[in-house]
């Protein structure tokens, strides 16, 4: 079945410094990824759509220039946390629709495993 | 805007009974509704995807129905089990933002054995 691969699994931080966080599609394209941040005993909340070969969609009240979004590919989606703060400790989700040949989503929505960032 | 609420937001049983999970959506213009898994520090695991045109959809021990015009969705899960226990979500995906999806505040389940 489509797989959604996540790295890293977890990481630790200094405050200040920047963390990248992959999210690749193994075995299915997929022209837009969603990012996710979830806080502790709370729920998903978007955090915004990555779009191959163009400019990410940002939800409401997420800052675009702290959190980098790269879709550089058909397969790969990136976000950079920069400048990273105690504050932005969470846990990252990342999904992608199947879109391989139809290019309407037609499947599940498949999710990474997820990134635990801690920032000290 | 879309408000997804899963009641109860935790839940306890013993093992071998059934479970009976809530979701409800305030705008019933949704396109499919999916219920997930996630076990603690993990990501999501998709159980059940039910289109808006559909009513239910069943694997294995795994029921999930769907009452569009009211807003609601069950999810069954019969004969509980210990590795049942995890967080159990629901996310409506809206007809108008592509493949976006709403999530409720999950229901967070022990099986106790």
């Amino acid at each position: 079945g489509a797989v959604v691969s996540q790295h890293p699994s977890w990481v630790i931080c200094k405050s200040g410094t920047s963390v990248k966080i992959e999210c690749r599609s193994l075995d299915f394209q997929a022209t837009t990824m969603f990012w996710y941040r979830q806080f502790p005993k709370q729920s998903l909340m978007l955090m915004a759509t990555s779009n191959e070969g163009s400019k990410a969609t940002y939800e409401q009240g997420v800052e675009k220039d702290k959190f980098l979004i790269n879709h550089a590919s058909l397969t790969l989606s990136t976000l950079t946390v920069t400048s990273a703060h105690p504050e932005d400790s969470s846990f990252y989700i990342c999904s992608a629709p199947n879109t391989t040949g139809t290019g309407l989503s037609i499947s599940p929505l498949h999710f990474g495993n997820g990134t635990r960032l801690t920032v000290t | 805007k879309q408000e997804v609420t899963q009641i109860p937001a935790a839940l306890s049983v013993p093992e071998g009974e059934n479970l009976v999970l809530n979701c409800s959506f305030t705008d019933s213009a949704i396109y499919n509704l999916q219920w997930f898994r996630q076990d603690p520090g993990k990501g999501l695991t998709s159980l059940l995807l039910i289109q808006s045109s559909q009513r239910e959809q069943t694997s294995g021990r795994l029921n999930a129905s769907l009452d569009k015009s009211s807003g609601r969705s069950t999810l069954y899960i019969a004969a509980s089990q210990p590795g049942d226990s995890a967080t159990y979500l629901c996310a409506v995906r809206p007809q108008a933002a592509g493949n976006k999806l709403t999530f409720g505040g999950g229901t967070r389940v022990l099986v106790k054995p």
